[in-house]
């Protein structure tokens, strides 16, 4: 069975640049959660979505939006990229909201120069 | 606020050392406790997950305790091998409508042969 998939693996972009993020959630789970981890920080969360509903929002500004598709795979998308954008995204995915196991993937390296 | 706290923030010990890392809790209402492994550059590997209603659970070397009246957790390594080296992070479900994850900082293991 594949696990969480996430692409691209690396990403460099520069400043101001938007980013599309994805990911695709292990096979019959429906819950897709997006985190930030910045070097030597535990991981922040951004977004939860459960059927492709957003179930919760972390503090993140306007600029970072996400959706989930019908097949519960889901985009992360972050607009007018700042420096302090770098970090390392995560996303999990569970077959409930909250209740169980969270699965990762592997992440995606952003840099933003 | 939830606030989720590990003790130590690094540890190095010899190969075979039994050991146990430590994790607190502000807020006793969670759904349930995660502690989960990251090696260098890597997503998270989930280990052990506690139910709020649970005491402990088990997996091979692992053991993870939970007392959600005190706020506290600890994840015991028995037997610890140089495999074992990564960084150690516990993070909690908040009981909230958010059910987001909470996470503490990790604890950075070096196992050396």
């Amino acid at each position: 069975d594949a696990g969480v998939t996430q692409s691209p693996t690396h990403l460099i972009k520069t400043r101001g640049q938007h980013v599309t993020l994805r990911c695709s959630p292990i096979s019959g789970h429906k819950s897709v959660s997006w985190y930030q981890q910045v070097l030597g920080q535990g991981p922040q969360f951004i977004f939860q979505y459960y059927e492709k509903e957003e179930r919760g929002r972390g503090n993140f500004p306007d600029r970072f939006s996400a959706r989930q598709f019908p097949n519960y795979s889901s985009e992360l998308n972050v607009n007018a990229l700042l420096l302090g954008d770098s970090a390392l995204y995560l996303c999990a995915s569970s077959r409930d909201s909250g209740k169980e196991k969270l699965f990762f993937g592997s992440g995606t390296q952003l840099s933003v120069l | 606020k939830q606030e989720v706290t590990q003790i130590p923030a690094a540890l190095s010990v010899p190969e075979g050392e039994n050991l146990v890392l430590n994790c607190s809790f502000t807020d006793s209402a969670i759904y349930n406790l995660q502690w989960f492994r990251q090696d260098p550059g890597k997503g998270l590997t989930s280990l052990l997950l506690i139910q709020s209603s649970q005491r402990e659970q088990t997996s091979g070397r692992l053991n993870a305790s939970l007392d959600k009246s005190s706020g506290r957790s600890t994840l015991y390594i028995a037997a610890s091998q140089p495999g074992d080296s990564a960084t150690y992070l516990c993070a909690v479900t908040d009981a909230g409508n958010n059910r987001k994850l909470i996470w503490g900082l990790g604890t950075s293991l070096a196992v050396n042969p």
